[in-house]
């Protein structure tokens, strides 16, 4: 069965500074993977997306996530935090053969000044 | 401008008293998605919808319907409201394919007393 674990609920980064924010998924098929940015009392946005192409893959706002099948992970960096990334990460798989996405239990990132 | 539109975007309401939070789409998606938002636990699924008069349940339908009578509209109905039902529900669509991301509407805040 299809699963997704983000490994950490909080991350806390100075501004200028590398971001990482760990996604695991558990998946029988080749997943499709995505991460979704939530900024408070807003709707969630798509940040990027993996679906079988290149595992290295870019999103929006210098963000992006390599796909490592041997690690089962999608980690999501950025080489520099920006005050403004201060907002909840959300990992999603897409399950095989279904319409249905699984969400993680997202990742609170914190950027201080 | 492509989007999902949801009303209201805060409520409060009593126990036991029916309302429906409406949605709406303007990029012609097939697919649909209630979901709602509780701390600690991501995004959870409602129900869902493949096509016009295709409904499905999702993982958390307790308590709720939905009906999907033309391809733009997908309104949430709690029938008999309860305090358990207080949560953050947001309205998602995408294309009828799993490599396409959601997009999805601003959020409903739902307080049930």
């Amino acid at each position: 069965a299809q699963s997704v674990t983000q490994l950490d609920s909080h991350v806390s980064v100075s501004e200028g500074t590398p971001v990482l924010l760990r996604c695991n998924y558990s998946s029988s098929y080749s997943p499709s993977l995505f991460w979704y940015v939530q900024h408070p009392n807003k709707g969630l946005q798509l940040l990027l997306k993996y679906t079988s192409a290149a595992t290295l893959v870019k999103g929006i706002n210098g963000f992006e996530a390599e796909f490592k099948k041997s690690e089962t992970s999608f980690h999501l960096t950025k080489p520099s935090a920006h005050m403004s990334d201060a907002a909840e990460y959300f990992c999603v798989v897409s399950v095989a053969g279904t319409y249905k996405y699984i969400f993680g239990t997202g990742t609170r990132l914190k950027v201080l000044a | 401008e492509a989007q999902v539109t949801q009303n209201p975007r805060y409520l409060i309401t009593v126990t036991g008293k029916k309302l429906t939070v409406t949605c709406s789409q303007n990029m012609n998606h097939e697919y649909m998605s209630w979901y709602r938002q509780d701390p600690g636990l991501g995004l959870r699924q409602i129900y869902y919808s493949m096509n016009v008069e295709v409904t499905d349940k999702g993982d958390v339908p307790e308590g709720y319907k939905v009906s999907r009578k033309e391809k733009r509209n997908f309104p949430l109905i709690l029938e008999s409201p309860s305090p358990n039902q207080t949560s953050l529900y947001f309205c998602a669509s995408r294309s009828n394919s799993e490599n396409y991301g959601y997009t999805f509407g601003s959020g409903t805040r739902l307080t049930v007393v």
